[in-house]
C-alpha cells in the first residue's frame, strides 16, 4: 500500500496571502505513461470532497486558478496564491497509480 | 452534468448488515468506474471499494474484504454495497464517486451515515 503524508495538518492563513501545502508519498507517482497519478480534494466544512487539481498539475472543471499544483514522483504541492474566505476546508492528497487508493491525512486550511 | 446521490445509511448493532446505494445520473453507467469511499465524523478519508459499471471488475481494502461485496444494476444505474458482520469501526459517512480524468474521483455525492452501535 502506498502511503501518503501530507504536510502541515494546520494551516492558518490570511485572506489575500499565499499559502502551500505538501504531500510525498511512499514510492513514485510517475506512472510509466509519464503522468503523474496524484490528486487533490476539497473538503469543505460540511460537504462532501471535491475535486481540485487531477494528475498533479490540471485544475478541475470550474477550479479557480489561484490554485495550482506541481510536483512529481514522490513529492507535491499545492499552492493558492491569493487565499480567500471560502478556501477553508481540509485539503487532501490521494494517489490514483495502484490499489488500495489511499489519502493523505488532510491539510486543515483556517483563516487567522 | 455527472450526479451521484446515496442512500441505505442508519444505525445498525454490530454484527448486523445493511445495504447502501448509490443511483448515478449523466454518465455512461456500463462504462464508468464507480468508488466507495468512507470517513469517521472528524477524520480523514479511507477508500473502501471500487466496481465497474457491470459489476463484475470489483476490489476491495483488506479491512472490508470479505464482510462488504459491491454490486451494480446497470439498468437502473444503481450502486450496492451489501455491508455485512458490521463493526463498530465500520461507523463513518460512506460516499459513492466516480472515477474520473485519469483515475481522480469525480464527482462525489453527499454521503450517507452508517452507525454501528449496541
Amino acid at each position: 500500500e502506498i502511503v501518503m503524508t501530507q504536510s502541515p495538518l494546520s494551516l492558518p492563513v490570511t485572506p489575500g496571502e499565499p499559502a502551500s501545502m505538501s504531500c510525498r508519498s511512499s514510492q513514485s507517482l510517475l506512472h510509466s505513461d509519464g503522468k503523474n497519478y496524484l490528486h487533490w480534494y476539497l473538503q469543505k466544512p460540511g460537504h462532501s470532497p471535491q475535486l481540485l487539481i487531477y494528475l498533479g498539475s490540471n485544475r478541475a472543471s470550474g477550479v479557480p486558478d489561484r490554485f495550482s499544483g506541481s510536483g512529481s514522483g514522490t513529492y507535491f504541492t499545492l499552492r493558492i496564491s491569493r487565499v480567500e474566505a471560502e478556501d477553508v476546508g481540509v485539503y487532501y492528497c490521494m494517489q490514483g497509480l495502484q490499489g488500495p487508493w489511499t489519502f493523505g491525512q488532510g491539510t486543515r486550511v483556517e483563516i487567522k | 452534468e455527472v450526479q451521484l446521490v446515496e442512500s441505505g445509511g442508519g444505525l445498525v448493532q454490530p454484527g448486523g448488515s445493511l445495504r447502501l446505494s448509490c443511483v448515478a445520473s449523466g454518465l455512461t453507467f456500463r462504462s464508468s468506474w464507480l468508488h466507495w469511499v468512507r470517513q469517521v465524523p472528524g477524520k480523514g478519508l479511507v477508500w473502501v471499494a471500487h466496481t465497474n459499471g457491470d459489476g463484475n471488475s470489483t476490489y476491495y481494502a483488506d479491512s472490508v474484504r470479505g464482510r462488504f461485496t459491491v454490486s451494480t444494476d446497470s439498468g437502473k444505474n444503481m450502486v450496492y454495497l451489501q455491508m455485512n458482520s458490521l463493526r463498530v469501526e465500520d461507523t463513518a459517512m460512506y460516499y459513492c464517486a466516480r472515477d474520473s480524468l485519469d483515475r481522480s474521483f469525480d464527482p462525489w455525492g453527499q454521503g450517507t451515515l452508517v452507525i454501528v452501535s449496541s
